[in-house]
């Protein structure tokens, strides 16, 4: 039992370029979330996931794209990477109403 | 626009100590709070999911409370020790919107 898997764990991109993280969870949660931490503002809220088939925006979209694979997959998309998204980026998963489980994070480079 | 404060920032304490955190949210259509406890290098891990007024629980040293007509809750920890250094969060859930809103967390620091 994996929990929250993320990939990759570390990564260094040129601004301009584009990249995908992956989240995967085992849990068979229905809701999804992909998080951005900065220091001094704690966790911010990009995109998530309430169910399968559906995504809507949170707190700091801009730049990002989501898509819900499947039950178990939420990725995140960059395509065009700027230095401002420097950040570590948390997935998570849970059952509506119930606790979040986080993934170990990516730590996110652009230079 | 949803805002949940948490106070104080930061705070360091002598090992033994016993501290408490807020956490502030706005309690219309609230639903529930979260506790995260989220050590460095580490992810958020849950400590506590509180939905009715008057709830308390307790994991070990650890205990909090909930008024949600007032909009706050507490984090106690009873004499503190050095592993339980790390950023504690809190995080409310509303009825309408399915998502958690986070407060900016406390850090906590436990010198030995």
């Amino acid at each position: 039992n994996a929990g929250v898997t993320q990939t990759p764990k570390f990564q260094v991109l040129k601004t301009g370029q584009s990249m995908t993280l992956q989240c995967a969870q085992d849990m068979n949660h229905n809701s999804m979330y992909w998080y951005r931490q900065d220091p001094g503002m704690g966790l911010r809220l990009i995109y998530y996931s309430a169910s399968e088939g559906t995504t809507d925006k949170g707190e700091v979209p801009n730049g990002y794209n989501v898509s819900r694979l499947n039950k178990r997959e939420f990725s995140l998309r960059l395509e065009s990477a700027a230095p401002s998204q420097t950040s570590v980026y948390f997935c998570a998963s849970s059952d509506p109403l119930h606790e979040q489980y986080f993934g170990p994070g990516t730590r996110l480079t652009v230079t | 626009i949803l805002n949940v404060e948490q106070s104080p920032q930061s705070l360091h304490v002598q090992e033994g100590d016993s501290t408490n955190f807020t956490c502030s949210f706005p309690s219309s259509n609230f639903y529930a709070l979260h506790w995260y406890r989220w050590e460095t290098a580490k992810s958020p891990e849950a400590l506590f999911v509180m939905t009715l007024n008057g709830d308390e629980k307790k994991k070990g040293r650890i205990s909090a409370t909930l008024n949600t007509k007032e909009g706050y809750s507490y984090l106690y920890i009873k004499g503190s020790q050095p592993e339980d250094s790390a950023t504690y969060l809190c995080a409310s859930f509303y009825n309408q919107g399915g998502k958690l809103i986070f407060g900016q967390g406390t850090e906590l620091s436990v010198k030995p």
